[in-house]
């Protein structure tokens, strides 16, 4: 079945310090991969996706590549603020199915 | 757009109680998802309808709890009875047809805790 695996937490970095938080998947087929974000006492948001092999998704500052010889997405950003702490979701979606299966999140802490 | 809207947003009651969850989806959007998030579990998915079909419920923990989608504009997730263990963060999520694969829109959740 598909799974994803990612980083234990919590992550604690000082302001401006570079952040990773490694994420691999197992799925049959090329699935989807994303990242979510989610702020305390909210929701979950999509914060940046790929759909292919060697795809780059990009947003706010935060970056991950689709690499399938690896089969890993992992989550960077050369430059972390307090605002980016938050709980950080890896997930994938299989082609053609409407569930998507979540890692167990890693917790960032940003202190300034 | 409003987004995906949840009520209550916090729910406090006793073991043995009837308890109900309410989403209203994002307007257009044909799929809805029910997760519910533990400290010790995760995330995890509970049920999902498309076009207000349930079409996979194998998430949902037990006889005790059931939903339903009666339009495009509803859901409800009850637990009847309640017990101390599911006191969680309940999401419930829409995606539309034309979003990206398989993007979903998150509302805020409600926290459920039984005593």
């Amino acid at each position: 079945g598909n799974s994803v695996t990612q980083m234990e937490g919590p992550v604690t970095l000082s302001e401006e310090a570079f952040l990773t938080i490694n994420c691999t998947y197992t799925a049959t087929g090329y699935p989807s991969l994303f990242w979510y974000v989610q702020y305390p006492g909210e929701g979950l948001q999509l914060l940046l996706k790929a759909t292919k092999a060697d795809d780059k998704g990009s947003n706010k500052g935060f970056e991950a590549t689709y690499r399938k010889e690896t089969t890993s997405f992992h989550l960077e950003k050369g430059s972390v603020q307090v605002s980016d702490s938050a709980v950080y979701f890896c997930a994938l979606s299989a082609l053609g199915y409407q569930k998507v299966t979540f890692g167990t999140g890693t917790k960032l802490q940003v202190i300034p | 757009d409003a987004g995906v809207i949840q009520s209550p947003r916090h729910e406090v009651t006793e073991m043995g109680q009837e308890v109900t969850l309410r989403c209203k989806p994002i307007s257009g959007h044909n799929s809805l998802f029910w997760y519910r998030q533990t400290m010790m579990r995760g995330l995890e998915l509970l049920i999902y309808f498309n076009n207000n079909v349930p079409i996979d419920d194998s998430g949902m923990p037990e006889d005790r709890f059931s939903a339903k989608m009666p339009n495009a504009s509803f859901s409800t997730l009850k637990i009847q009875p309640s017990e101390p263990r599911d006191s969680a963060v309940y999401f419930c999520a829409s995606r539309g047809a034309r979003e990206g694969p398989n993007e979903q829109f998150f509302g805020p959740g409600t926290r459920l805790t039984v005593l």
